[in-house]
């Protein structure tokens, strides 16, 4: 299973650009990316996912370098709201379906 | 309303009771799995579930026990709890067992063990 490193925490101020960087060294062809977000109190809830190259939706954009060996949350624009812990996934496709979620990132906005 | 639900929300009790915590999901989802999340360790997963009847280890599954006779239901058992089972408990589902889906979570459990 891909172990995955993210920064502890960081800080921000709202209308922000916000970038959280995963490293997953080990990650197997097979493997996607996944990203989720945790408020207080409640349960993590899905951002975005990808496989390579670049993903984006309406909350987020997912960057994937070529090796795949790490991966980059970007938030735009954040705001108060998105004070949050940040959980980065490396799930496997096909067999193996325990999943394994790092300790994920802090990020705290402010005025 | 398409959810995970869980109960109780907050449980007190003491050490050797034994407790069962229940979750649901009304998604016809194959895949259920059960987390505990502690301060500094973020989510770690106790056990999941590929299908009715199949269940496996996840990386913390010493003192809990799971069982899945129904698609929708997933308990996870405390049947002896110990003060280092104290931790706030997360159910999950997803739509298929053999891809990374999308994780679904219910609101979560806080369990106190004294």
């Amino acid at each position: 299973l891909a172990k995955t490193t993210q920064p502890i925490s960081m800080d921000s101020y709202e209308g922000q650009e916000v970038n959280i960087t995963c490293s997953h060294n080990n990650i197997a062809t097979n493997d996607y990316i996944t990203w989720y977000q945790q408020f207080p109190s409640q349960g993590p809830r899905f951002i975005i996912q990808g496989y390579k190259t670049k993903v984006t939706n309406e909350v987020a954009s997912l960057f994937i370098p070529a090796d795949r060996k790490s991966s980059t949350l970007s938030l735009p624009r954040v705001s108060l709201s998105d004070t949050a812990v940040y959980y980065c996934l490396v799930a496997v496709t096909g067999g193996g379906n325990k999943l394994t979620f790092g300790t994920g990132t802090q990020l705290k906005v402010e005025l | 309303e398409a959810q995970v639900t869980q109960n109780p929300r907050y449980l007190i009790t003491v050490t050797g009771k034994k407790l069962t915590v229940t979750c649901s999901q009304n998604m016809n989802h194959e895949y259920m799995s059960w987390y505990r999340q502690d301060p500094g360790l973020g989510l770690r997963q106790i056990y999941y579930s590929m299908n009715v009847e199949v269940t496996d280890k996840g990386d913390v599954p010493e003192g809990y026990k799971v069982s899945r006779k129904e698609k929708r239901n997933f308990p996870l058992i405390l049947e002896s709890p110990s003060p280092n089972q104290t931790s706030l408990y997360f159910c999950a589902s997803s739509l298929l067992a053999g891809a990374p889906d999308e994780q679904y979570f219910g609101p979560g459990t806080r369990l106190t063990v004294t």
